[in-house]
């Protein structure tokens, strides 16, 4: 089956500064990369997300790359605000007969300080 | 549209006991999911459903029964409750089995004692 890795587990920076978290995935099948934020004790909730046929997807700070070559796709924010401290996770999303599946990496808990 | 709602948000259970974790969705969406959260494993499938009537086994599916007799509904049943399985439930819904654009619930937070 699929296998997402995500990295660094956890990640602090400055308030304005940029943060980048980095996942790679195994199975070159899978076509959606989909990029979820959880505040504490609160649902994942969808932020961005990028198909298999695109590069690259922004939504104002927040951006994604993919490289279907390398198989791995980052998450990119910019000038970060504390509303922005929450775990982040990545996924992969791989057809498997009757429907796609999402496989989740280990999520990167970002902390942005004053 | 209240979206996805999971009951109850927090159960405690005792070692051999059984319950129901229970999720409704109203956006009509076609495919539905339950996964667990445990810390530093991220999310894990346990089982989803394409449509009333079909179900099949996700990554994590031992000790996990489901059933899907309306579009609504996809409730998640604990046979026999293990210490192992003391983590936070999710279900969500997509609008089609293609997976994109999940919707979570707010959880169910379970502790086997």
């Amino acid at each position: 089956g699929e296998n997402v890795e995500q990295h660094p587990s956890t990640l602090s920076v400055q308030e304005g500064d940029s943060a980048v978290i980095k996942c790679t995935y195994s199975d070159s099948a899978s076509n959606y990369f989909p990029w979820y934020k959880q505040e504490l004790g609160k649902r994942p909730q969808l932020i961005i997300d990028i198909r298999s046929n695109v590069g690259e997807k922004k939504d104002q700070r927040i951006a994604v790359t993919l490289n279907k070559t390398a198989k791995h796709f980052s998450l990119h924010i910019t000038e970060t605000q504390p509303e922005d401290s929450a775990v982040y996770f990545c996924a992969a999303s791989i057809k498997d007969g009757t429907a796609s599946k999402l496989t989740f990496g280990t999520g990167t808990r970002l902390q942005v300080t004053l | 549209n209240a979206g996805v709602t999971q009951t109850p948000k927090f159960q405690v259970l005792k070692t051999g006991q059984s319950m129901t974790l229970q999720c409704a969705q109203d956006m009509n969406h076609e495919y539905m999911s339950w996964y667990r959260q445990d810390p530093g494993m991220g999310l894990r499938l346990i089982h989803y459903s394409v449509g009333a009537g079909i179900t099949d086994q996700g990554e994590v599916p031992n000790g996990y029964n489901v059933s899907r007799s309306t579009t609504e509904d996809f409730p998640l049943r604990l046979l026999s409750a293990a210490p192992s399985q003391t983590s936070v439930y999710f279900c969500a819904s997509t609008r089609d089995r293609s997976g994109t654009e999940a919707f979570f619930g707010q959880g169910t937070r379970l502790t086997v004692v």
